[in-house]
């Protein structure tokens, strides 16, 4: 595709139920990445692939967070038993080469 | 790991007047520092980089400066319109780490017609 795409965009959910994230990357971008944005914040890293492979998931702020990319494209991010913390923007982020990192549109998740 | 603080929060121009936003670094294995521009409910989008290997990028009225010696990098916006007002973000990236960003917590940009 043209860009960066993120479904659902809005997501409503009741503490304590999983939901799942899902991330489609530009075309052919090796590089993934989620991110947790909360209101008037930065982004704040989650967890880095390369193509399958997640490299880096040290920013995940519990085992309750898991994220996967199994064939190298799309990616989802799971979240289980989700709380009221847990409410925020996520974004999704691709990139071919080193720099030049493309984001989705996010989904916003509201816990209630 | 990376600590990226940015400066000021919040800034107000009068159109036509220039923006400068400050962030600094504390990772000397970046090297690659980009800035992104956020409107309010969309996503950050990427307006200038700068890598270290150089010390000033410019495109139209959006100019980057790198300072690695000091770890700060700046942002400079000339002739404002109002359609510059949005947040804007700086990170530091280094190969090292994988691509991960480090992002500084952003500064809110209202420019007065």
């Amino acid at each position: 595709g043209a860009g960066v795409s993120q479904s659902p965009r809005y997501k409503v959910a009741k503490r304590g139920q999983d939901v799942a994230l899902r991330c489609d990357p530009i075309s052919g971008h090796v590089s993934l990445f989620w991110y947790q944005q909360a209101l008037g914040q930065g982004p704040e890293f989650l967890t880095y692939f390369q193509n399958e492979a997640q490299l880096d998931k040290s920013g995940l702020p519990s085992d309750r967070f898991f994220a996967e990319r199994p064939e190298g494209s799309v990616s989802t991010l799971k979240i289980q038993r989700t709380q009221q913390e847990d409410s925020a923007v996520y974004l999704c982020a691709s990139s071919l080469e080193v720099g030049q990192v493309i984001f989705g549109p996010g989904t916003r998740l509201t816990v209630l | 790991g990376e600590n990226v603080e940015q400066h000021p929060s919040t800034l107000s121009v009068q159109e036509g007047d220039s923006a400068v936003i400050k962030c600094t670094y504390s990772d000397s294995a970046s090297n690659y520092f980009p800035w992104y521009k956020q409107e309010l409910g969309k996503r950050p989008q990427l307006i200038i980089d700068i890598r270290s290997n150089v010390g000033e990028k410019k495109d139209q009225r959006i100019a980057v400066t790198l300072n690695k010696t000091a770890k700060h990098f700046s942002l400079h916006i000339t002739e404002t319109q109002p359609e510059d007002s949005a947040v804007y973000f700086c990170a530091a990236s280094s190969g090292n780490t994988g691509n991960q960003f480090y992002f500084g917590t952003g500064t809110s940009l209202t420019v007065i017609p």
